[in-house]
């Protein structure tokens, strides 16, 4: 059975650009969470979409945004890049309902802003 | 607000040495706590989950325990394939993400 995919690996953009990072969640699974992995931080909450939804969103600003298509893949979007968006973007995916409470994660996409 | 704490940040062990990571957390009800292995510039992956006090789990060399307050990650007769980041992660009530402590790095020298 084939893992939560994440493309690109990595990315070099300059400070203001806009980029956009793509996932594709365990066959079944219908909730996608994006994380925001920072060097020498633990991983932070960015948001969670379930059915095309976005369900809920961490303590980032509105920049920071994405959605959820009908295959259940996503992307994540954030707009005037800051050096301090520099970090490990890591995308997690877990079946909906109250017995399916495991994430399972993807290989991550590095990002570096100059 | 949930919160999640790892100790020790580092450890150091002999190829063969046991011992225990801990992660202390605090939460109003708990769903889960969730144990993930990290190797770096890699995406965490999945180890276990223990969903309330006294539960135990072992996978190979790995042993993860619960109790109200914190969760163990035992480790016993370690092999250097067995380095990395052990994270601890926790669900609470009407929260779906998952809260993380910022992990402990371990090393096991051949």
């Amino acid at each position: 059975e084939a893992g939560v995919t994440q493309s690109p690996t990595h990315l070099i953009k300059t400070r203001g650009q806009q980029v956009t990072l793509r996932c594709s969640p365990i066959s079944g699974h219908t909730s996608v969470y994006w994380y925001q992995q920072a060097l020498g931080l633990g991983l932070q909450f960015l948001l969670w979409y379930d059915e095309g939804e976005e369900r809920n969103r961490g303590n980032f600003p509105p920049r920071f945004s994405g959605r959820q298509f009908p295959n259940y893949s996503s992307e994540l979007n954030v707009n005037a890049l800051e050096l301090e968006d520099s970090a490990l973007y890591l995308c997690a995916s877990s079946q909906t309902g109250v017995r399916y409470y495991e994430q399972y994660f993807g290989p991550g996409t590095r990002l570096t802003v100059t | 607000e949930d919160q999640v704490t790892q100790s020790p940040e580092a450890l150091r062990l002999q190829e063969g040495e046991s011992s225990s990571l801990n992660c202390s957390y605090t939460v109003s009800g708990l769903r889960g706590l969730f144990w993930y292995r990290q190797d770096p510039g890699k995406g965490p992956e999945f180890l276990f989950t223990l969903y309330s006090a006294g539960e135990e789990k072992e996978k190979e060399r790995l042993k993860a325990t619960l109790t109200k307050k914190e969760s163990f990650l035992h480790i016993t007769a370690p092999k250097p394939e067995d380095s990395a980041t052990y994270l601890c992660a926790l669900r609470g009530f009407g929260n779906e993400k998952l809260t993380f402590g910022t992990g402990t790095r371990l090393t096991i020298i051949p």
